[in-house]
């Protein structure tokens, strides 16, 4: 099984300042990650898919970078509604899984 | 608009069973691979299983293998994970969520869940 660790447990940033969120995989996942961003009472949104793309209407704040067992989230400048859990997932090996998430909160 | 409404969570007791349906719309469901994934209460993601497109390949996480079954009926657009035997860890907020391709890629697609909570 594929661990995927997450690092902070919790980010707190000010509105307006870069974010970066890390992952990393116990074994490579090649360039089979996803991140995720899940706000209280909402199911999880898909932000990046295979590492570094941005999926459909997430702003360009938002990119992705890394391979094989380590990965990156940046978001570049902080919004508002940017305050949430954020998620990566490997989808190269059965069983598919999640980080244990990354909270971001205001500081 | 792709759209995914799931149903059919309720409070059970340990032991007991419990089917989980999702009702698919505004996609080729039949070419689409499809997943469960679960969130406890106040914890992370943790995906359950996974079907393919025409249903003939399945895959299940450790902790519910030989428990849950999922499978789906093309013809109504709709997926199914029926839960036996259940127990207290597997109260969550159950999601449907569908994948890019039938032979992968990312969870694009989301329910917006239904609570399943198991207790005496």
């Amino acid at each position: 099984e594929r661990v995927m660790t997450q690092s902070p447990a919790t980010l707190s940033v000010s509105p307006g300042e870069r974010a970066t969120l890390s992952c990393w995989a116990s074994q490579s996942v090649k360039n089979n990650l996803a991140w995720f961003q899940q706000k209280p009472g909402q199911a999880p949104r898909l932000l990046i898919y295979d590492v570094s793309t941005r999926a459909t209407g997430i702003p360009a704040r938002f990119s992705g970078s890394g391979s094989g067992t380590g990965f990156t989230l940046t978001i570049s400048s902080l919004q508002s509604e940017d305050f949430a859990v954020y998620y990566c997932q490997q989808y190269n090996n059965w069983p598919l899984t999640f980080g244990g998430g990354t909270k971001v909160e205001i500081k | 608009e792709v759209q995914l409404v799931d149903s059919g969570g309720n409070l059970v007791q340990p032991g007991g069973s419990l089917r989980l349906s999702c009702a698919a719309s505004g996609l080729s469901f039949s070419n689409s691979a499809m997943s469960w994934v679960r969130q406890a209460p106040g914890k992370g993601l943790e995906w359950v299983s996974a079907i393919s497109g025409s249903g003939v390949d399945t895959y299940y996480a450790d902790s519910v293998e030989g428990r849950f079954t999922i499978s789906r009926d093309n013809s109504r657009s709709t997926l199914h994970l029926q839960m036996n035997n259940l127990r207290a860890e597997d109260t969550a907020i159950y999601y449907c969520a569908k994948r890019f391709h039938d032979n992968g890629g990312a969870f694009d697609v989301w329910g917006q869940g239904t609570l399943v909570t198991v207790s005496s």
